[in-house]
């Protein structure tokens, strides 16, 4: 079973068209991030979200719209992609308090052509 | 001054070696130190992790934390091929604060059989 997943893990596309990601985990966790992973392999938050309700939200293009319907879930939404989008995208959880104690997914590589 | 640096590498060591991976940060607040690994096309899986000073040993891998010298420390003996990946040092702030883990940009490892 597969603790945090993602769909879709390839996604190529041409400027200006919208994407979504989705994410789901099955560890019971209340909280559940966004990470963006660049070509440099630095990882950057980008939001977070607590039960559904979003508790970090990172200097991010709002082209970027996260949604949660319920604490297993968070998707994520990209409208008018730009080729600087270009990355991976890492969902992941923790219990809230869990102090960096993150669980992640095998990542969503999108390309932006 | 970027808030967590490490050396990006590549290093590249004989199987067998011991390795270290370092990290240093500026913001004196974080209290919870990780280390996470990731293997290539694979999301980020949490090897370490410790929120004191000192030394933290699990089999062939030690964290070492210094506060006073804002620093930390990966070290691997008995080094072996499936080590071969990114290590990404990550800290976070005390359980006061929502979980917003900062990364640093992490350390390519090659051991060569």
């Amino acid at each position: 079973d597969t603790a945090v997943s993602q769909t879709p893990k390839y996604l190529v596309t041409q400027m200006g068209n919208d994407k979504s990601i989705k994410c789901e985990q099955n560890l019971g966790h209340d909280t559940m991030y966004w990470y963006k992973q660049d070509s440099k392999k630095f990882l950057k938050i980008m939001f977070s979200y607590n039960n559904k309700e979003l508790i970090i939200n990172e200097t991010v293009p709002n082209r970027f719209s996260p949604k949660s319907p319920d604490k297993a879930h968070l998707n994520l939404h990209i409208n008018s992609l730009e080729l600087g989008d270009s990355a991976v995208y890492f969902c992941a959880s923790s219990h809230l308090w869990a102090t960096g104690e993150l669980f992640f997914g095998e990542g969503s590589r999108l390309t932006v052509l | 001054q970027k808030e967590v640096e490490q050396d990006p590498g590549p290093l590249s060591v004989p199987e067998g070696a011991i390795v270290s991976l370092n990290c240093t940060y500026s913001n004196s607040a974080f209290q919870y130190f990780m280390w996470y690994r990731q293997y290539s096309r694979k999301g980020p899986e949490l090897l370490m992790y410790t929120y004191s000073s000192g030394n933290k040993e699990d089999g062939r891998f030690t964290a070492q934390v210094d506060k006073s010298s804002k620093y930390i420390s990966l070290f691997i003996r008995d080094s072996q091929p499936s080590d071969s990946a990114t290590y990404l040092c990550a800290m976070s702030l005390p359980k006061t604060s929502y979980d917003k883990v900062i990364f640093g940009p992490g350390t390519s490892l090659s051991v060569i059989p």
